[in-house]
């Protein structure tokens, strides 16, 4: 059975760092890109990048370009989102999602249980 | 970048169908996937590459897609339906996945 575990919900103070995290299980976790994608408050989904762990290649949306670093450890089958300095903006639902397929427009087959980030004084 | 455009709210009563329409530009020619996030939980494939259903959807979601609008129907709507329904695909032109804003259906 394909699984997604995210690490649990984190508050942090504006100017602190995070790294969340999302582990798979029940699939060939190298050979599958693996997405990130943040949900606002009340509001819609937004995809942040994405991450082939095989080899870490790595893009990301021009709108989270150089805002998080979305990174990989293929030998315990994980995926990480990483800020360097948080800002209450930043609060949200973080999801990371699976395209089990080869193609680029195969869709987020599975999805994790979600990671809630509030960053606030 | 490409845009996809959702109503935001659709009401029906239980037994009914409920139609989310998807437009964008030429997205005929695209493959566009919908998901159901209900509150509280984590987004759910129901309709992938226009039509098609993964394991486990009921019947009574489908989808199709031409011209400028994509379209997920669902047929005897139940209480337990009541989403967000979002539309996505990929941007070639981009280079990245594209999501609608997404419909909120209401279960009169």
């Amino acid at each position: 059975e394909v699984q997604l575990v995210q690490s649990g919900a984190e508050v942090k103070k504006p100017g602190e760092s995070l790294k969340i995290s999302c582990k798979g299980s029940g699939y060939m976790f190298t050979r599958y890109w693996i997405a990130w994608v943040r949900q606002m408050p009340g509001k819609g989904l937004e995809w942040m990048g994405i991450i082939y762990p095989g080899d870490s290649d790595t893009r990301y949306s021009p709108s989270f370009q150089g805002q998080v670093t979305i990174s990989a450890d293929k030998s315990i089958s994980a995926a990480y989102l990483q800020w360097s300095s948080l800002k209450a903006s930043d609060t949200a639902m973080y999801y990371c999602a699976i395209r089990l397929g080869s193609s680029s427009s195969t869709p987020f087959d599975y999805w994790g249980q979600g990671t809630q980030v509030t960053v606030s004084s | 970048s490409y845009v996809l455009t959702q109503p935001p709210s659709v009401s029906v009563a239980p037994g009914k169908t409920a139609r989310f329409t998807c437009g964008g530009n030429n997205i005929g020619s695209k493959n566009v996937h919908w998901y159901q996030q209900k509150p509280g939980q984590a987004p759910l494939l129901v309709i992938y590459y226009d039509t098609d259903r993964p394991s486990g959807i009921p019947e009574r979601f489908s989808g199709s897609n031409s011209g400028n609008t994509a379209t997920l129907t669902i047929s005897r709507v139940e209480a337990g339906d009541e989403a967000d329904y979002f539309c996505q695909l990929w941007d070639g032109s981009s280079d990245q996945p594209v999501f609608g804003g997404g419909t909120k259906l209401t279960v009169l």
